[in-house]
């Protein structure tokens, strides 16, 4: 199975700040990295596919990097309703395997 | 897109139940589902899959032989039969829509919730 490693975890920032969070897989899966975002009570809601295209509907403050193994989801500006959790996926082959997920909360 | 996921209860240990996730604004047959579980106070993880035609499906290595999943494209509904269910099996369950690669999940329900206790 991938194994899916996401840092840092937890995560505190402030409205306005620059923050990145990382996936790292232990085999190269290509771009076949997603993101999501879940805040409590709710479905996860799609942010990034393979690696850096960003779903219909996101923000454009956040955006995607990364191939192989390494990969970063960067919010640009912060803003009050981006405090939530965060987690990457890898859809190269089953069993899909999510990281554990980063909760971003306010400093 | 919509997806209505239903069917969550309260089950003892070692029995059945058969989760539902009705489909809407889009053509059902051309799409994999698939459904991903989170048990409380945890992160996602992945239960299975089918492919748009219902032909091929994927499972877990925590699910395989006690779940099986399938869909009907006539009533644009996925399903999920638990058998076997266990405490661990407790989590929100939901259904969620490929996007043309089955992993990469686009829509996803509400969620449903299942509890497996004595």
């Amino acid at each position: 199975d991938i194994q899916m490693t996401q840092s840092p975890s937890p995560l505190s920032a402030s409205v306005g700040d620059r923050v990145s969070i990382t996936c790292r897989t232990n085999q190269s899966i290509s771009t076949y990295l997603n993101w999501y975002q879940q805040k409590p009570g709710k479905a996860p809601k799609p942010l990034i596919f393979s690696a850096s295209s960003l779903q219909s509907g996101a923000p454009s403050r956040f955006s995607g990097s990364g191939s192989g193994t390494d990969f970063t989801l960067t919010i640009s500006s912060l803003q009050p309703e981006d405090f939530a959790t965060y987690y990457c996926q890898q859809s190269f082959g089953t069993p899909f395997t999510f990281g554990q997920g980063t909760k971003l909360d306010i400093k | 897109v919509h997806l209505s996921d239903s069917g969550g209860d309260l089950r003892q240990p070692g029995g059945s139940l058969r989760l539902s996730c009705a489909a809407s604004g889009f053509t059902f047959t051309t799409f994999a589902m698939s459904w991903v579980r989170q048990a409380p106070g945890k992160g996602l993880e992945w239960v299975s899959s089918v492919t748009g035609s219902g032909r091929f499906t994927y499972y877990a290595d925590s699910v395989k032989g006690r779940f099986s999943i399938s869909r009907d494209n006539s009533k644009n509904t996925v399903y999920l039969q638990m058998d076997s269910l266990r405490a661990d099996d407790t989590a929100i369950y939901f259904c969620a829509k490929g996007s043309g690669i089955t992993g990469d999940f686009d829509y996803w329900g509400q969620g449903t919730l299942v509890t497996v206790s004595s």
